[in-house]
């Protein structure tokens, strides 16, 4: 059974840092593209970033371009999140989302909530 | 950037009704299309891929079709269950941008 775990949300303030991961289960992560995707309170969903098996290719939507990074540890079957200068605006709940045999997302995450604040 | 527009925004439909809710993208994605179900404060879950292809142990009432830009979503007999937002899903280029949801409601 695949299972995908975040981890490492919380409450931080603006300009600040966190460091979301997701640990990956019942799949061989080695083969798979990886996604974070958002979804702050009330609205609609939003592809942040994006992941090749090999770590390889890297994509980041434009409003978190310079400020966050996603990376992978195959030998740990895990994916992580930097989050750094956070804004308001970043306010979510950020999941992990794995990537079928194209970038569409087949399995996901619980969710981390991420809440930018002062 | 390819843009997502879902209409429309909510629909409620009675038990045994046939739904559509129509995803129309800002340019051609060929079917590079997919959708997703969302219940209160769960994760999506995915439908339907490469705008047809049902996504397995999803139930037969749900189906998609369209290509180029206009794709619909059809669920054939309203379930209770089916109560959610549904989101359409760009998967062609860079941006896989997300409609803003159609919330459905069951009368």
């Amino acid at each position: 059974e695949v299972q995908l775990v975040e981890s490492g949300g919380g409450l931080v303030q603006p300009g600040g840092s966190l460091r979301l991961s997701c640990a990956a289960s019942g799949f061989t992560f080695s083969s798979y593209s990886m996604n974070w995707v958002r979804q702050a309170p009330g609205k609609g969903l939003e592809w942040v970033s994006y992941i090749s098996s090999s770590s390889s290719t890297i994509y980041y939507t434009d409003s978190v371009k310079g400020r966050f990074t996603i990376s992978r540890d195959n030998a740990k079957n895990a994916l992580y999140l930097q989050l750094n200068s956070l804004r308001d605006e970043d306010t979510a709940v950020y999941y992990c989302a794995k990537c079928g045999f194209d970038v569409y997302f087949d399995y996901w995450g619980q969710g981390s909530l991420v809440t930018v604040s002062s | 950037d390819i843009q997502m527009t879902q209409s429309p925004s909510t629909l409620s439909a009675s038990v045994g009704d046939r739904v559509t809710i129509t995803c129309r993208a800002s340019q051609s994605i060929n079917t590079w299309l997919a959708w997703y179900q969302q219940k209160p404060g769960k994760a999506p879950k995915l439908l339907i891929y490469k705008a047809s292809t049902l996504e397995s142990g999803v139930p037969s009432r749900f189906s998609g079709s369209g290509s180029g830009t206009e794709f619909t979503l059809t669920i054939s007999s309203l379930q209770p269950d089916d109560c959610a937002t549904y989101y359409c899903q760009q998967h062609k280029s860079y941006s896989y941008t997300f409609g803003q949801g159609t919330k459905l409601e069951i009368k």
